[in-house]
This record gives structure tokens, C-alpha cells and sequence, in this order.
């Protein structure tokens, strides 16, 4: 079974500031993984997903996310974050090759505060 | 146009009672799904069906009952409510076939068991 590790659980940045938020996976197999974002209050929406290809992946308000299959590794980062920008950030995984593969396993989340 | 709506969104309740939530998605997905957010915003599926099937069931009560009407509908039915029970609950859709298995999430219904 797959699980996903966000060793970032907190992290206050102030605005203009670059972001990396780690995420970290373990299985073997082939993945889809994904980015999703929370701002407060609302329902997760999709940030970025890679599933085959390019290993950086743009997704949407500046985001990118690059796939190191060695480390096992799929980090978040923006160049300038804006206060906007303050939301849990949720690391997603799946394995499409295997029987649940419509079973998306999530990280813990990293609560993301911009400061102005 | 809403993808994916659920009802209620807040729904507060005495603990024992049996409560329902309604979730619809017209994005014509054939797979839904149930997720529990917990306090500490940690999400964790509970079950999803495809067509009507039912395909994961984590391990959650028996209590908790999901029903399928049509693919495009999956609701939660929880009997006997418990404080513990207190949380968001997230609907969710995706189509099979794509591959991604990329999911869109509901705006989620928050229940406080008091």
C-alpha cells in the first residue's frame, strides 16, 4: 500500500518569499500524484498532477511541482508566494496499475501562512 | 454550474441520532467517493463506488452506511451518531478509464455531534 509523508507541517512565510513544500512517497510502482490546496473554508481543489511525462509539472496561480522517481519525492514550490497564497496544502497519491487505483492516499497536509 | 454539490453543509446533531448527507455530481463520472476530514485536517477515504458498485470500503463502523442510487449520485447514511463522528465529510468524483483517476472534491458538509 501506498503511503504519502508532508514532514512541513507549518510553515510562515512572509509575501514575496519562494516556497518548497516537501512531499515524499513510498511505493514501487508506477504513480499519479497530485497537489491539492485548501484555502479556509472551502473544498480541496487540484493545484497540479503529473502522471507520465515531463517531470515538472505547472499547475495553476504560479505553482509547479517536479518528480524525482529516485527520491521518491513530488515538492511543491512557487518563486513568490502571495498572502493569497495561506491554505492547507495536501500531497496525493495513486497507483494506477493496481486494483484500488482509484484510491487516493493523502498526506497530513502543511498549513501554509503568508504574512503580510 | 456546480460539479460536485453536497447537502447538507452544516449539520448539527445530538449524539444517537441517524443522520444523512446528499451528494450529486453532474460531470457524468462513473466513481464517487466518501472522505472524512478530521480535526487536524487529516483526509482519509472511507468508500467509493464505481457504477454503483462498491469498490473501496476502509475500515469505518458499520454504521456508516453509503447508497448509490445512479453513478451520479452517492449519499452517506450514519446511524447512531458519536461525538468522535464530529468532522467534514467530503464527496468526491473521478473518471475511471483515464488513468489519473483524478478526483474533484464537494465543498464538504460539516457535522458536529453534540
Amino acid at each position: 500500500a501506498q503511503s504519502v509523508s508532508q514532514h512541513n507541517h507549518h510553515v510562515i512565510l512572509s509575501e514575496a518569499a519562494s516556497l518548497e513544500l516537501g512531499c515524499n512517497y513510498s511505493y514501487g510502482g508506477t504513480v499519479n500524484l497530485f497537489w491539492y490546496v485548501q484555502y479556509p473554508g472551502q473544498h480541496l481543489q487540484l493545484l497540479l498532477k503529473y502522471f507520465s511525462g515531463d517531470p515538472l509539472v505547472k499547475g495553476i496561480k504560479g505553482f509547479e511541482a517536479e518528480f524525482i522517481k529516485s527520491k521518491f519525492s513530488f515538492n511543491l514550490r512557487k518563486p513568490s508566494v502571495q498572502w493569497s497564497d495561506t491554505a492547507e496544502y495536501f500531497c496525493a497519491v495513486n497507483a494506477p496499475d493496481t486494483g484500488t487505483a482509484s484510491k487516493l492516499t493523502f498526506g497530513t497536509g502543511t498549513r501554509l501562512q503568508v504574512t503580510l | 454550474d456546480t460539479a460536485v454539490s453536497q447537502t447538507p453543509k452544516y449539520l448539527v446533531t445530538q449524539m444517537g441520532n441517524d443522520k444523512s448527507i446528499k451528494c450529486e455530481q453532474n460531470l457524468g463520472h462513473d466513481t464517487m467517493y466518501w472522505y472524512k476530514q478530521d480535526s487536524k485536517k487529516f483526509l482519509k477515504i472511507m468508500f467509493s463506488y464505481n457504477n454503483k458498485e462498491l469498490i473501496i470500503n476502509e475500515t469505518v463502523p458499520n454504521r456508516f452506511s453509503p447508497k448509490s442510487p445512479d453513478k451520479a449520485h452517492l449519499n452517506l447514511h450514519i446511524n447512531s451518531l458519536e461525538l468522535g463522528d464530529s468532522a467534514v465529510y467530503f464527496c468526491a468524483s473521478s473518471q475511471a478509464g483515464t488513468g489519473v483517476w483524478e478526483q474533484y472534491f464537494g465543498p464538504g458538509t460539516r457535522l458536529t455531534v453534540t
